[in-house]
């Protein structure tokens, strides 16, 4: 499984776009790039996921570069309640195998 | 309500008892996961199971061992329980098409 690497923290307000990039550079060609997100004491919740280029749902956008070695996610016009840990896993899609979490960046979102 | 059901939320015990922690994974779905959660610390990988069998196994100490029944609802026991064992810990279940959903986690304070 491909490591991962993201900062540790990141500081925000209440209306900004927060880009959230992870470097993931021994990926492999049959990963697929995913973000969770984790509010204390509950669990990661899926946000998405993307294998090239851009993924957009309803909550964020996963930018992904031609040689995939990173992601960037983006969260438009954070609110206090997007304070949580975000993290980015690298591995096959679907569900096949553990997910394995590094140690995510911890965003605060301030009013 | 992710779907996956775990129990108790909370539980506290002494050092040197064993607890059996359960969990329910989402309908339909075969595999299970279980993750442990200290303090300020990532999710680390426990042990997988699918459809009943082992499947994968991570940081996993010898105290602690982990079994799916014939419903496919696991249960995580923990023995011979120290101080540093007090953590949450977070069962999954996936599914090849819908991918991974956490339960709530329950909270084990051993004392």
């Amino acid at each position: 499984l491909a490591k991962t690497t993201q900062p540790i923290s990141m500081d925000s307000y209440e209306g900004q776009e927060v880009n959230i990039t992870c470097s993931h550079n021994n990926i492999a060609t049959n990963d697929y790039i995913t973000w969770y997100q984790q509010f204390p004491s509950q669990g990661p919740r899926f946000i998405i996921q993307g294998y090239k280029t851009k993924v957009t749902n309803e909550v964020a956008s996963l930018f992904i570069p031609a040689d995939r070695k990173s992601s960037t996610l983006s969260l438009p016009r954070v609110s206090l309640s997007d304070t949580a840990v975000y993290y980015c896993l690298v591995g096959r899609g679907g569900s096949q195998g553990n997910l394995i979490f590094g140690k995510g960046t911890k965003l605060s979102v301030k009013p | 309500d992710s779907g996956v059901t775990q129990t108790p939320k909370h539980l506290i015990t002494a050092t040197g008892q064993r607890v059996t922690l359960r969990c329910s994974p989402r309908s339909g779905d075969l595999s299970v996961y279980w993750y442990q959660q200290s303090l300020d610390q990532g999710l680390q990988f426990l042990i997988q199971y699918y459809n009943g069998e082992e499947r994968a196994k991570g940081n996993i100490l010898e105290r602690f061992s982990a079994q799916q029944f014939p419903d496919l609802h696991s249960e995580l026991n923990l023995s011979s329980l120290e101080l540093g064992d007090s953590a949450l810990y977070f069962c999954a279940s996936s599914h090849e098409q819908y991918g991974y959903t956490f339960g709530s986690g329950t909270r084990l304070t051993v004392v």
